[in-house]
């Protein structure tokens, strides 16, 4: 049963720390998506990925937050300094292309709080 | 712009009901429409997607949705609704540059 998983599930964090989120995305899967959800706010798209390169990041903010991916199955969210404002839900996606017209596979989402 | 509209953020019916959830868009074309669900706790699965194809579209659990190019709607149905249905429903739409926009979720209550 392919999912993608994410890591932490959770994170407790200080104001001002480098906080670092991992996605593993569904193997074969060329598409990554970043993805913050808080009630204020709802579901944000924050970057996404095609074959490794970034295609879209226009939703992060880019002084503190950078994603990367170092391979094929592997995809990171950084934020540093991070504050409390970040805390929120950040969902990993995954999917095919012709993305985004076919399916996205979500993970089971990090919840981040920033104290 | 294009964008996506929710009409409600909050709906309950009881156990055994029909369930509408509403979703216009705002397009000059017709856009590729998805609904996806969001148990809690959960990440979001997509429930059924709509591509240009057949106007009426079943997706997973019992549910389906119309495309209505004159009303501008893609409003999400099930005829008679489960107490595992409690969850929040997102309407997402796909504009030309592929920009992905979700609305800002519905959620779906259900009474024992």
């Amino acid at each position: 049963d392919a999912r993608v998983t994410q890591t932490p599930r959770d994170k407790v964090t200080e104001m001002g720390q480098e906080v670092t989120m991992r996605c593993q995305p569904i193997l074969g899967h060329n598409t990554v998506f970043w993805y913050r959800q808080t009630m204020m706010q709802g579901l944000e798209l924050l970057a996404y990925f095609r074959n490794r390169a970034p295609l879209d990041d226009s939703g992060m903010p880019k002084d503190r937050f950078s994603a990367e991916m170092p391979d094929a199955t592997l995809a990171t969210l950084k934020i540093q300094p991070s504050e409390p404002r970040d805390s929120a839900v950040y969902f990993c996606a995954s999917g095919m292309t012709p993305i985004p017209y076919n399916e996205q596979f979500f993970g089971p989402g990090t919840r981040l709080t920033v104290l | 712009a294009q964008s996506v509209t929710q009409l409600d953020s909050h709906v309950s019916v009881s156990e055994g009901t029909p369930v509408l959830l509403r979703c216009n868009y705002s397009s000059s074309y017709s856009p590729s429409l998805f609904w996806y669900v969001q148990h809690p706790n959960k990440g979001l699965q997509l429930l059924l997607k709509y591509t240009s194809a057949a106007t009426l579209v079943k997706g997973i659990n019992g549910f389906e949705a119309e495309f209505k190019k004159s009303e501008t709607s893609f409003h999400l149905t099930k005829p008679s609704a489960h107490m595992s249905d409690a969850a929040e429903y997102f309407c997402v739409v796909i504009r030309r540059d592929d920009k992905i926009i979700f609305g800002k979720g519905t959620r779906l209550h259900i009474l024992p």
